[in-house]
């Protein structure tokens, strides 16, 4: 069975915080993901990383920043969050980019 | 880059009815079409999934289709029930994948 998880379920910054979310899998996938969650919006990518310390940007990548240091690990960081950027987050890990995601549970950032 | 719509955005049908979701994607290099259904707090999860030389896929009560000349999917569930209510996203995929918007189902009992 294909674990995901994520470090934090709910997570509550101030403004202009740096905010750190981790995900870590343990299926040895060499593919990663970080999806944010808007009513209305869907699964909007943010960033994906195809093997260690590579990345590339999705979608909506401003005001973002990942790292990839080990395989199974890849972590968002929100270098100073803003308000606008308080939505649910979620990882995901698949073996090839195109293939079927597994997800984690989701954090739910709150930006006061 | 790969676009995909889903239609409607909320849905409610009676315990019993039938369910339609449909998707439209852009990309004619796309191949792969799962869907996912997000229950209230959780993950999304892969419940069917289809690839491109394959026109339907069944599964119990659900069932996808795929046209890939008109480049659009669709999800059906049938004899639906309390639990199929959620949120289900639509995803078509190539090089990456992108997904829609989403669909609200809610079965009233």
């Amino acid at each position: 069975d294909v674990k995901v998880t994520q470090s934090s379920r709910y997570l509550v910054k101030r403004t202009g915080e740096k905010v750190f979310l981790e995900c870590v899998q343990d299926m040895d996938h060499e593919n990663m993901f970080w999806y944010r969650q808007d009513p209305g919006l869907g699964l909007r990518l943010i960033y994906f990383s195809y093997d260690v310390k590579m990345k590339e940007k999705g979608d909506i990548p401003e005001g973002y920043s990942v790292s990839r240091e080990k395989k199974e690990r890849f972590s968002l960081i929100l270098e100073s969050a803003s308000t606008n950027q308080t939505s649910m987050y979620l990882c995901a890990s698949s073996l090839r980019v195109s293939d079927e995601k597994f997800f984690g549970p989701g954090t739910r950032l709150t930006v006061l | 880059g790969e676009n995909v719509e889903q239609h409607p955005s909320t849905l409610s049908v009676q315990e019993g009815d039938s369910a339609v979701i449909k998707c439209t994607y852009s990309d004619s290099a796309s191949n792969y079409f799962p869907w996912y259904k997000q229950e209230l707090g959780k993950r999304p999860q892969l419940i069917i999934d289809i690839r491109s030389n394959v026109g339907e896929k069944k599964d119990q009560r659900i069932a996808v289709t795929l046209n890939k000349t008109a480049k659009h999917f669709s999800l059906h569930i049938t004899e639906t029930q309390p639990e199929d209510s959620a949120v289900y996203f639509c995803a078509a995929s190539g090089n990456d994948m992108r997904f829609g918007a989403g669909t609200r189902l809610t079965v009233k009992p």
